[in-house]
């Protein structure tokens, strides 16, 4: 399995975009990434999954450069509800487990 | 949809005792389900893998004398600490993952709620 390494902590304001950049690697040719976001006393939630390029939903974007080593979360105009940690998963197609790291505790204050 | 319920959603125990959580998807079914453990300010550690109809995959380091897992069917997965101690305080949260589900080329796992246990 692919370790991934992210900043602990970030701090952004209201209404900025933040992207957060996770490193991977050792990141296998079946990897994918994903990234999921927690609340305190809640499980974590999906936002976003891709294999190469750009990615995008309703919520955040996903870049992720040719080489695959790394890959960006792009959160547009943050609100004080995107206060959490943000996960950054990779795992190969298929049935395999998810491992989590530390993750980036985002704090976004007024 | 993909929404996974966990019940109950806070238990407190006496040493000693054991304690069932559930874990349920509401809306497909889930072939593998995942237990994991979440300690205060730290991040989620994998506990063990349940398959619908089989033994469950525990990870390196738990027992599964003491977490047993059931996963007696699709929507279905149970996780029994036998003899708690107030070490095994924690947040457990399950995850499922099912057939059709596939969204860029994984099967997403959904992430129930969490279980917060206290034993005293």
């Amino acid at each position: 399995l692919a370790k991934t390494t992210q900043p602990i902590s970030m701090d952004s304001y209201e209404g900025q975009e933040v992207n957060i950049t996770c490193s991977h690697n050792n990141i296998a040719t079946n990897d994918y990434i994903t990234w999921y976001q927690q609340f305190p006393s809640q499980g974590p939630r999906f936002i976003i999954q891709g294999y190469k390029t750009k990615v995008t939903n309703e919520v955040a974007s996903l870049f992720i450069p040719a080489d695959r080593k790394s890959s960006t979360l792009s959160l547009p105009r943050v609100s004080l509800s995107d206060t959490a940690v943000y996960y950054c998963l990779v795992g190969e197609e298929g049935y395999s487990t998810l491992t989590f790291g530390k993750g980036t505790m985002l704090l976004v204050s007024p | 949809g993909a929404v996974v319920s966990q019940h109950p959603s806070w238990v407190i125990c006496k040493s000693g005792t054991s304690v069932k959580i559930e874990c349920r998807s509401l809306d497909f079914q889930a072939t593998t389900m995942f237990w994991y453990r979440q300690f205060p300010k730290q991040s989620l550690m994998l506990m063990a893998t349940s398959n619908e109809g089989s033994k469950a995959t525990y990870e390196q380091g738990v027992e599964k004398d003491k977490f047993l897992i059931n996963h007696a069917s699709l929507t279905l997965s149970t996780l029994t600490v036998t003899s708690a101690h107030p070490e095994d305080s924690s947040f457990y949260i399950c995850s499922a993952r099912g057939p059709g589900r596939r969204t860029v080329g994984t099967d997403t796992q959904y992430f129930g709620p969490g279980t917060r246990l206290t034993v005293l």
